[in-house]
């Protein structure tokens, strides 16, 4: 199993600011990603976050508006930038280890994001 | 592409069964099932990998029939910790990285 950190778990910010999240992991993680889920929706893939290198994202997110940092195995950090409303969402960070089920997901609790 | 579920939601009464299907238009290589309980993360249930393989996890069973590109997921005698919202996640070539549906909300009553 793996125990995920995620700071913070809820925000408010302002129309056109940048916010932070952080996701530390306590086990040996052999992938780290980041998903998005709006209110009742689905959750969404975002990037991959790769150690010491760009992230790979996924078609309709880029780096500019999602800036990915993974400067070791079991730490990532995920910006929204220039945030509007429909930012507002949860944000998960997301792992696979490599002492679980090939597959098996392991979620953070998530930061909710209201942008005003 | 995102798979499709169904129903959208479901609502029981303890100890009745419910059934959530899952549906790709593409071949799929895997499916996972996660629930997730208001307001806490998603929780890996079960991975079935092509090969029309059926998998238990206490009394949530999933089925994968490869050639229809379906999945189900059978929850028996259903009990009030079984509410949440189910989500079947695809893969299609390998990678085990789940693109997921829209999700099953499951309400259980007393």
């Amino acid at each position: 199993s793996a125990v995920i950190s995620q700071k913070p778990s809820r925000d408010i910010c302002q129309r056109g600011t940048s916010l932070t999240i952080q996701c530390q992991v306590d086990s040996q993680v052999t992938m780290m990603f980041w998903y998005r889920q709006q209110p009742g929706q689905s959750l969404t893939l975002i990037a991959t976050a790769n150690q010491g290198s760009e992230a790979t994202y996924e078609s309709g997110f880029v780096i500019d508006k999602f800036p990915i940092s993974r400067p070791n195995l079991t730490f990532s950090t995920l910006t929204v930038s220039n945030m509007s409303p429909e930012d507002s969402s949860i944000y998960l960070c997301s792992v696979q280890t490599s002492g679980s089920p090939t597959g098996e997901l392991f979620f953070g609790e998530g930061s909710r994001l209201t942008v005003l | 592409q995102q798979p499709v579920q169904s129903p959208q939601a479901v609502i029981l009464r303890e100890g009745e069964d419910a059934v959530i299907n899952c549906s790709s238009s593409k071949a799929l290589y895997s499916v996972h099932w996660y629930r997730q309980k208001h307001g806490e993360a998603p929780v890996f249930l079960m991975i079935l990998l092509k090969g029309g393989e059926q998998k238990g996890h206490e009394k949530i069973s999933a089925s994968f029939n490869e050639k229809k590109q379906q999945s189900s997921l059978y929850l028996t005698a259903s009990q009030l910790s079984y509410s949440g919202t189910y989500f079947c996640g695809t893969e299609v070539g390998g990678s085990y990285i789940p693109t997921f549906g829209r999700g099953t909300s499951l309400i259980v009553h007393p």
